[in-house]
């Protein structure tokens, strides 16, 4: 049982690159998530998927986009990456939106240059 | 939206003694309130949790306290072990999202 399985793990990018960080889940959660993790910050909000076929902003969303691809799957994507977009990425997924326990991705480090 | 704010930052304890952590919400609708320990390097991983019509639960060494009325909720460890050593984050949450507090990074001095 996979829980949140991320990729990749680490990534260094050059200013003005784009990637995709892929999440998937194998625990049938409805909700899925992307937060952000930056020192004595705690973690932020990126964007949410409450459900399938619909996704919102969170707390910090400029410069990502999202993509609900199905129930397991949710993709965070920098277009343009920037310096302070370096950061470690967490995925993560639950039953229901906030009524229980959140099961965390083992996250990606991103150092853009 | 929702805000939660963490106290203290930092704390350091003796091996054995208690440490307590405490966490602010500003939405009283907020009825659900996990913490999590993240360990160097690690996800966060959910150590127990408490919702708005409990005032207090305990897992073994570990203990939440709930006070609705003042917006605060407490994690106190006991018999601290230097295992106990790693971030704790507190979060609240209404219906759709769950919100962070800043993080308590608690050093479980030998």
């Amino acid at each position: 049982n996979a829980g949140v399985t991320q990729t990749p793990k680490f990534q260094v990018l050059k200013t003005g690159q784009s990637m995709t960080l892929q999440c998937a889940q194998d625990m049938n959660h409805n909700s899925m998530y992307w937060y952000r993790q930056d020192p004595g910050m705690g973690l932020r909000l990126i964007y949410y998927s409450a459900s399938e076929g619909t996704t919102d902003k969170g707390e910090v969303p400029n410069g990502y986009n999202v993509s609900r691809l199905n129930k397991r799957e949710f993709s965070l994507r920098l277009e343009s990456a920037a310096p302070s977009q370096t950061s470690v990425y967490f995925c993560a997924s639950a039953v229901t939106g906030g009524g229980g326990g959140y099961t965390f991705g083992s996250g990606t480090r991103l150092t853009v240059v | 939206g929702e805000n939660v704010e963490q106290h203290p930052s930092t704390l350091s304890v003796q091996e054995g003694d208690s440490a307590v952590i405490k966490c602010t919400y500003s939405d009283s609708a907020s009825n659900y309130f996990p913490w999590y320990k993240q360990e160097l390097g690690k996800r966060p991983q959910l150590i127990i949790d408490i919702r708005s019509n409990v005032g207090e639960k305990k897992d073994q060494r570990i203990a939440v306290t709930l006070n609705k009325t003042a917006k605060h909720f407490s994690l106190h460890i006991t018999e601290t072990q230097p295992e106990d050593s790693a971030v704790y984050f507190c979060a609240a949450s209404s219906e759709r999202q769950l919100t962070f507090g800043s993080g308590t990074q608690l050093t479980v001095l030998p």
